[in-house]
């Protein structure tokens, strides 16, 4: 069956600390993979997505995402967090029909 | 990528009524989805709606319960019907406007509580 796991429920990072946030499928084929962002009272804004070729992607806002196939993974990262990228972030694998892991709410120290 | 909206962005209802929410887009687009985000939860897929064609619905859904309208390329609605406080839940819209690369933008979503 296909899934998405996202293992982290809820990270706390320190402004300008580096940042990953996990990302495991289980896809019967190729995986198209997706990262949204929701920041509060929002809907989802796209981050990223990799379909194929260069397995490192760059996304907006300062990320990327790294696909593994060996390790069915596609990590977010950022090096450098600031306060405003303090929201719940969703991993998403599918054509046509998403399905969504349970996402991870990241908090930002000052 | 486009520009989505919603009405209304939330809604306080009682339950046993309906509520119909409008998704407009500002290109035409084929594909529309409407999700589910029940408090604290992931999102999970309502239906797809293609224009000239009846709504798929996804395993738990029904049309009787969740009924959709697709009249042109730009547009849909989703009703919530005879509802009940199970369905306090956010709802979104969104589009592929690739139609072949299966990218999907959201609208900003609409916030229900039902009492």
């Amino acid at each position: 069956a296909q899934s998405v796991t996202q293992p982290d429920i809820h990270i706390t990072v320190s402004e300008g600390a580096s940042l990953e946030l996990r990302c495991n499928y289980s896809y019967g084929a190729t995986p198209y993979l997706f990262w949204y962002v929701q920041s509060p009272g929002q809907g989802l804004q796209l981050l990223l997505k990799y379909f194929s070729g260069d397995t490192l992607v760059q996304g907006i806002k300062g990320f990327e995402a790294e696909f593994k196939r060996s390790q069915s993974s596609f990590n977010l990262r950022k090096p450098s967090v600031h306060w405003s990228d303090a929201a719940e972030y969703f991993c998403a694998v599918g054509g046509g029909k998403l399905i969504f892991g349970q996402g991870t709410e990241l908090s930002v120290k000052p | 990528s486009a520009v989505i909206s919603q009405k209304p962005s939330r809604d306080i209802c009682q339950r046993g009524t309906s509520l119909t929410i409008q998704c407009q887009v500002d290109s035409q687009v084929t594909m529309m989805f409407w999700y589910r985000q029940q408090p604290g939860q992931s999102l999970t897929l309502i239906a797809t709606a293609n224009q000239g064609s009846e709504a798929t619905y996804e395993s738990g859904f029904v049309i009787d319960k969740f009924p959709i309208s697709r009249p042109n390329l730009t547009f849909s609605t989703l009703t919530v019907s005879n509802m009940s406080p199970e369905d306090s839940s956010i709802y979104l819209c969104s589009v592929d406007t690739s139609g072949t690369t299966d990218t999907q933008y959201f609208g900003p979503g609409t916030r229900l509580t039902v009492l």
